[in-house]
């Protein structure tokens, strides 16, 4: 396996629940981050993590509330979410948040498949 | 913030011909290029990356050129193999804001047997 995992793969919910996705990685990294894929946009990053401290929040709507309560794990709370927010929902994880070559190398997760009904 | 903008959103060739995949950027500041593949319904993957003290890089079949006077990069493939078929994305980072990378639209790859 890759070394990050994500679950559930895919999820379906409706506007007024509530879900949470769960990433893990066993790498020994101390950043991790959400990314967003919708089609035919570039990858849009929503929250970085360092050594559990969140150290980013690229402007997310409050509906998506992250959770990191270790290094090795982290969590995205989903609320009242609007169908415009079904994308693929990626996680990775980095030996280090700042520099380049090799502590700057994302592994990722394979991403849960999210649809908003 | 980094703008990078990515050509062509598709491209299709034929086996054992070459592909080509090209970035711009627009923050001088930018040191760090990375290209991810993503294979359908799999996780990106790191496949090759430059730094900007490096104007060429070579693993195997797979090359990246960094032009920094013009602000591009580019992905070379060559004798393409249909399990090359996937959406290649490049990034840019400058390694200072938090370790953010701006990633490009993707480029979609099928190579036709």
């Amino acid at each position: 396996e890759t070394g990050v995992t994500q679950t559930p793969r895919h999820l379906v919910m409706g506007m007024t629940n509530k879900k949470s996705l769960k990433c893990e990685q066993h790498l020994g990294h101390n950043a991790m981050y959400w990314y967003k894929q919708s089609a035919k946009k570039p990858l849009e990053l929503m929250f970085v993590y360092n050594f559990k401290e969140q150290t980013e929040n690229n402007s997310v709507p409050s509906r998506f509330s992250p959770e990191c309560p270790n290094s090795s794990h982290l969590f995205l709370h989903l609320h009242t979410l609007q169908p415009e927010d079904s994308a693929l929902y990626l996680c990775a994880s980095s030996p280090a948040l700042t520099g380049t070559g090799p502590l700057a190398r994302y592994t990722f997760g394979s991403g849960t498949r999210l649809t908003v009904v | 913030g980094e703008n990078v903008e990515q050509h062509p959103s598709t491209l299709s060739v034929q086996e054992g011909d070459s592909a080509v995949i090209k970035c711009t950027y627009s923050d001088s500041a930018s040191n760090y290029f990375p290209w991810y593949k993503q294979e359908l319904g799999k996780r990106p993957q790191l496949i090759i990356d430059i730094r900007s003290n490096v104007g060429e890089k070579k693993d195997q079949r797979i090359a990246v050129t960094l032009n920094k006077t013009a602000k591009h990069f580019s992905l070379h493939i060559t004798e393409t193999q249909p399990e090359d078929s996937a959406v290649y994305f490049c990034a840019a980072s400058n390694g200072r804001t938090g370790n953010q990378f701006y990633f490009g639209t993707g480029t979609s790859l099928t190579v036709i047997p």
